[in-house]
């Protein structure tokens, strides 16, 4: 199982908006709703930002917004923080019944 | 609250073996799967598995299949993942995350430090 395919790094300014994809195929990405969305800063454990592609937690910021299109899910970060400033992940449920990360992007805020 | 408490830092020569333990505590140990997932120094997310509750179901990725072994122990609500035949290539941070549906959810352990070296 291949790692899901994202860009390495997207940047932007304080109060601008990015997104981030990650592209699978129809076994994983594109054939079910079981995508997830997680940042990590640097030494700490991965945190749930967005799951079940478009559902986001208690206590999340409600500028973090997930989408899918085909085999192309897409996290949205509104209003860039400097806090946001972290890598994300990207996950999917597979047809062989594993999960399966994506590559990372590191999000840099100007 | 809700707490994944994983086993501390290890240290192993290749070929050994290592198991993790991963004590669960805050809400009801039977209701939730948990997930292993690793992370090389340096390099991105790595998921290895997936183990039920009562431990009679497991899904490994076909990467680790016949290298890992993943139970629990419901008395302690503990879960464990032993990886053998390690080799330089397995030092990483091992995480454990309950389950929110088919996923890792929001809740993860610690990480645990394993450094494969002779």
């Amino acid at each position: 199982q291949s790692a899901l395919t994202q860009p390495a790094s997207v940047s932007g300014s304080p109060g601008q908006s990015i997104t981030i994809s990650c592209t699978g195929t129809s076994s994983d990405v594109g054939g079910y709703n079981y995508v997830s969305w997680y940042q990590q800063h640097p030494g700490k454990a991965p945190k749930l930002m967005i799951y079940e592609v478009t559902n986001r937690p208690s206590g999340v910021s409600n500028r973090f917004s997930g989408s899918k299109s085909g085999n192309t899910a897409s996290l949205t970060i509104s209003g860039l923080q400097a806090e946001d400033e972290a890598d994300y992940y990207c996950s999917s449920y597979t047809s062989s019944s594993t999960r399966v990360f994506g590559t990372g992007t590191k999000v840099t805020v100007l | 609250q809700v707490q994944l408490v994983q086993s501390g830092a290890d240290v192993k020569e290749p070929g050994a073996s290592v198991k993790v333990s991963c004590k669960a505590s805050g809400y009801t140990f039977n209701n939730n799967y948990m997930h292993w997932v690793r992370q090389a120094p340096g390099q991105g997310l790595e998921w290895m598995g997936i183990i039920n509750p009562s431990g009679t179901s497991t899904t490994y990725a076909q990467k680790f299949q016949g290298r890992v072994i993943m139970t629990t122990d419901t008395s302690t609500s503990t879960v464990y993942m032993e990886l053998s035949s390690l080799r330089s290539e397995d030092t990483a941070v091992y995480y454990c995350a309950r389950s929110r549906g088919y996923q890792p959810g929001e809740t993860w352990g610690q990480g645990t430090l394993v450094t494969v070296s002779s």
